[in-house]
């Protein structure tokens, strides 16, 4: 069993629909990171979470440390959206262990 | 001015060849790492660097070999060449302490 989980592994939705894409984590961590990777490859760092909620634009992200476990959720989505999500844990040392990814595809 | 830039983008190659991956960043930090991504989309450390030392080295065969001439830069040599080494490979840093990892455009590695 790996120690991120991330559910769904992919979703499909419509333009301007809510998504939610959750995380699930069996160790202790420092930090919590939400990475976006589009079709072309790059990695990108959406947000790095330690307790909490923080908001970037459409972007929310909320972690809840004592369920281990963490949100994304993006409101009015946009096909532009479409992209593979990572969620990545943070322990004691400077390691980033990685969920699986969700891949989000959203239709115009 | 890439924060964080990996050459070579592509690279194919057969079987039993020696190849290298280099890597620089520009931000400062001082760990840097690298990444394997499989098929599946699956990330996985490979290796850490901080300040040129080794801190991390998971199970990785020892045809992969990093070498840090300083901070801000880690490269990747792979001796031998193996089918099972066709991946991406994701060079990344962060400075200790600080917030957020920042990674490479990746290297797409196919042994033919």
């Amino acid at each position: 069993k790996n120690e991120v989980e991330q559910s769904p592994q992919n979703l499909t939705a419509q333009e301007g629909e809510f998504i939610t894409i959750n995380c699930s984590y069996s160790v202790g961590i420092s930090a919590l990171h939400w990475l976006q990777q589009h079709p072309g490859g790059g990695i990108v760092s959406l947000f790095m979470l330690s307790s909490g909620k923080k908001k970037h634009g459409r972007l929310i992200a909320t972690i809840n440390i004592q369920e281990k476990h963490s949100s994304l959720h993006i409101t009015a989505s946009h096909p532009r959206d479409s992209a593979v999500y990572i969620c990545a844990v943070k322990g004691s040392g400077s390691r980033l262990t990685f969920g699986e990814g969700t891949q989000l595809t959203v239709n115009p | 001015d890439t924060a964080v830039s990996q050459t070579p983008k592509y690279l194919v190659t057969q079987m039993g060849n020696d190849k290298s991956i280099k890597c620089e960043q520009n931000l400062g930090h001082d760990t840097m790492y690298w990444y394997k991504q499989d098929s599946k989309k699956f990330l996985k450390i490979m290796f850490s660097y901080n300040n040129k030392e080794l801190i991390i080295n998971e199970t990785v065969p020892n045809r992969f070999s990093p070498k840090s001439p300083d901070k801000a830069h880690l490269n990747l040599h792979i001796n031998s060449l193996e089918l099972g080494d066709s991946a991406v490979y994701f060079c990344a840093s962060s400075l200790e302490g600080a917030s957020g990892y920042t990674f490479g455009s990746g290297t797409r590695l196919t042994v033919v």
